[in-house]
């Protein structure tokens, strides 16, 4: 799987939309991005993935660029709940279902 | 539906103890992965299994680690004998081949003294 690249922390106000980058340039064609965060002792719980076109659903929305080499995931209207780990993971899709997390960005929204 | 459950929450024991984790995966799911996560190494994967099988398990740090799952319900992960650095928390996850989204338990957070 691909190595993906993210910052360490961020912080983002309460209500504003935190905005979380994740380099993948070396992404192969048949690979998807994925999201996951984990919020303090608790497993980590999936956000959302997709392949090449934007995706959104009921927690995010992830931003996926022209040639696949970064990707955003943004929380439209951050809550002092979304504090957590968040992991962008890149895979080939059915390959055994493995996750391969890295060290994530720690987000953290204050009020 | 409960979500995957494991037990126990905390495990407090001494070096050279048999120690055993337990996972019940969420009904109808057919993929079972052990996770550990520590302060120096982060999430690494340990084993997965689908349909029961053990698929992958290059993750397990050494012998002293196995991991079964006797039928589709149930799951262990066995450490003999412990060690202090196998303090960790352990997760537990399940998913189905259809859908790519893993659900994670809760963990069990080791200590071993």
């Amino acid at each position: 799987d691909a190595k993906t690249t993210q910052p360490t922390s961020m912080d983002c106000a309460e209500g504003r939309a935190a905005n979380l980058p994740c380099n993948h340039s070396t992404i192969s064609g048949n690979e998807y991005v994925y999201w996951y965060r984990q919020i303090h002792s608790q497993g980590p719980q999936y956000i959302i993935h997709g392949l090449k076109n934007n995706e959104t659903n009921e927690m995010a929305s992830l931003i996926i660029t022209e040639d696949r080499k970064s990707s955003t995931l943004i929380l439209p209207h951050a809550t002092l709940r979304d504090t957590a780990v968040y992991y962008c993971i890149v895979r080939v899709d059915n390959a055994g279902n493995m996750l391969t997390f890295g060290g994530g960005t720690r987000l953290m929204v204050k009020p | 539906d409960a979500g995957v459950i494991q037990s126990p929450r905390h495990e407090v024991t001494e070096m050279g103890q048999e120690v055993t984790l337990r996972c019940k995966p969420i009904s109808g799911h057919n993929s079972l992965f052990w996770y550990r996560q520590t302060m120096m190494r982060g999430l690494e994967l340990l084993i997965y299994f689908n349909n029961n099988v053990p698929i992958d398990d290059s993750g397990m740090p050494e012998d002293r680690f196995s991991a079964k799952m006797p039928n589709a319900s149930f799951s262990t992960l066995k450490i003999q004998p412990s060690e202090p650095r196998d303090s960790a928390v352990y997760f537990c996850a399940s998913s189905t081949r259809t859908f790519n989204e893993q659900f994670f338990g809760p963990g069990t957070r080791l200590t071993v003294l």
